[in-house]
């Protein structure tokens, strides 16, 4: 399949801002996904764009879209210690049913 | 709502040995996922069911079978366990086409 490509590791300060990205390669993709993972723990959404919006927002999460670089970001906003997980980037795949899904970024937010 | 639930929770398996993962959603759901997890590989898609009565095959089928029991439970089934099915296994399921998906907690397979 196609990948979707993430930066493997990120570390933060605490009340600093955090920023995750992500490209993607199916410009047909109709939705893009944040998930975030916590250690031994499923997959919770985060947050989610619609492909045809540039940017949304929602409390401390700000994700940016740019489909003419099919590129698309995470923003934390004064990041804290209970923010430290995995997160994966995730497009709608060709067949329009399953995700596809980039390795993940870890994120570790120190004190 | 229990959402998206999965059983069991971990298992050790002996090469050759069968096992059956079960899932269950309580939304009202049409369409459910079987994913694998593994370090550094992200989420791969391994069969999908679109709505009852139909099941797919995704990116990494081999050495699974599923079943789309009714609308509320898809299994997924090893026959013969490998070690490379060593994994974790994520069962997800969404409304419909392109909508969200909601994943379960996880099943923690080792096969020895």
């Amino acid at each position: 399949g196609e990948d979707v490509e993430q930066s493997l590791f990120l570390s933060v300060r605490e009340g600093d801002s955090s920023v995750i990205n992500c490209t993607y390669t199916d410009s047909s993709s109709t939705y893009l996904y944040w998930y975030k993972q916590e250690p031994g723990a499923g997959l919770q959404l985060l947050t989610y764009i619609f492909s045809n919006m540039d940017m949304k927002q929602d409390q401390r999460l700000t994700v940016l879209l740019n489909k003419k670089d099919k590129h698309l970001s995470l923003r934390i906003a004064d990041t804290q210690t209970g923010d430290s997980a995995i997160y994966f980037c995730a497009e709608t795949s060709n067949s329009g049913y399953a995700l596809n899904f980039g390795k993940g970024t870890s994120l570790l937010v120190t004190p | 709502n229990a959402g998206v639930t999965q059983t069991p929770k971990f298992q050790v398996l002996k090469t050759g040995q069968s096992m059956t993962l079960q899932c269950a959603q309580d939304m009202n759901h049409n369409s459910m996922y079987w994913y694998r997890q593994d370090p550094g590989m992200g989420l791969r898609l391994i069969y999908y069911s679109a709505s009852e009565g139909t099941t797919d095959k995704g990116e990494v089928p081999n050495g699974y079978n599923v079943s789309r029991l009714n609308k509320r439970e898809f299994s997924l089934r090893l026959e013969s366990a490998a070690p490379s099915q060593t994994s974790v296994y994520f069962c997800a399921s969404s409304e419909g086409r392109l909508e969200t998906q909601y994943f379960g907690p996880g099943t923690r397979l080792l096969v020895l």
